[in-house]
C-alpha cells in the first residue's frame, strides 16, 4: 500500500494554470478509472474537489478539471485566485483498498 | 445539509484502547459505505478502513489491520472505531468520511484528535 506520487509544492499567479500531478502504477491510478482529488485548508476536512478522473460534484468550480494518462492522474486549476491557495491530495482505488497521494502545497503568488 | 461528528479522541498511553464514534445526519446513513481516513500531524492524508452499507464488508489498511475494528449501528446513525494496541505513529486527527461506490470520499467529519503518548 505504498503512497501515490505528487509534487511537493507548485505556485502560480492569478489568473495563471497550474497542474497538479499524481502518480501511481498499473495497480491503482493506471488500473481504474477511480481517482479522485481533495483541497484542504489548514485546520479543516479535506473537501471532495474531483472524483472518477474527471466529474465535479455539485458547487466545485468548473476552473478545476481532472485528467489522466497511463499511470499519472493530473489535476488542473485554471484561472487560480487567491482562495485556491491550499493543500490538494490526490487519492486512487487499488484493487481492495483506497491509496492517496503525499500531498501538494499549492501558493498564489 | 449532510453532517458528521466524530467524539471519542484524546489522550492514551501505548498498547492502550481507544473508541472513536461518528455521529451522522442529513443523509440516508444506511444507503452509503462509511470509512475513516486519518492524518498525522502536519502529514499528508491516510485511508484507514471502510464498511460497507450492511456492515457484511469490512478492509482494511495493512498499518492498522487486526489492531482496529470498524463498526457501525444503522439504526442509530452511527459509526465508529474501536482501536486497540494502540501505537505512538496511530497518532492523528481522525475523519470520518462518507465513501462513494468509485472509492472517493464525498462527505467528511471535523477530525478528531487521537494522540498516543506515554
Amino acid at each position: 500500500q505504498s503512497a501515490l506520487t505528487q509534487p511537493r509544492s507548485v505556485s502560480g499567479s492569478p489568473g495563471q494554470s497550474i497542474t497538479i500531478s499524481c502518480t501511481g502504477n498499473s495497480s491503482d491510478v493506471g488500473g481504474y478509472n477511480y481517482v479522485s482529488w481533495y483541497q484542504q485548508r489548514p485546520g479543516k476536512a479535506p473537501k471532495l474537489m474531483i472524483f472518477d478522473v474527471i466529474k465535479r460534484p455539485s458547487g466545485v468550480p468548473d476552473r478545476f478539471s481532472g485528467s489522466k494518462s497511463g499511470n499519472t492522474a493530473s489535476l488542473t486549476i485554471s484561472g487560480l485566485q487567491a482562495d485556491d491557495e491550499s493543500d490538494y491530495y490526490c487519492c486512487s482505488y487499488a484493487g481492495s483498498y483506497t491509496v492517496f497521494g503525499g500531498g501538494t502545497q499549492l501558493t498564489v503568488l | 445539509q449532510v453532517h458528521l461528528v466524530e467524539s471519542g479522541g484524546g489522550l492514551v498511553k501505548p498498547g492502550g484502547s481507544l473508541r472513536l464514534s461518528c455521529s451522522a445526519s442529513g443523509f440516508t446513513f444506511s444507503d452509503y459505505y462509511m470509512s475513516w481516513v486519518r492524518q498525522a500531524p502536519g502529514k499528508g492524508l491516510e485511508w484507514v478502513s471502510f464498511i460497507s452499507s450492511s456492515s457484511s464488508y469490512t478492509n482494511y489498511a495493512d498499518s492498522v489491520r487486526g489492531r482496529f475494528t470498524i463498526s457501525r449501528d444503522n439504526a442509530e446513525n452511527s459509526l465508529s472505531l474501536q482501536m486497540d494496541s494502540l501505537k505512538a505513529e496511530d497518532t492523528a486527527v481522525y475523519y470520518c468520511a462518507s465513501y462513494g461506490p468509485t472509492s472517493y470520499f464525498d462527505y467528511w467529519g471535523q477530525g478528531i484528535l487521537v494522540t498516543v503518548s506515554s
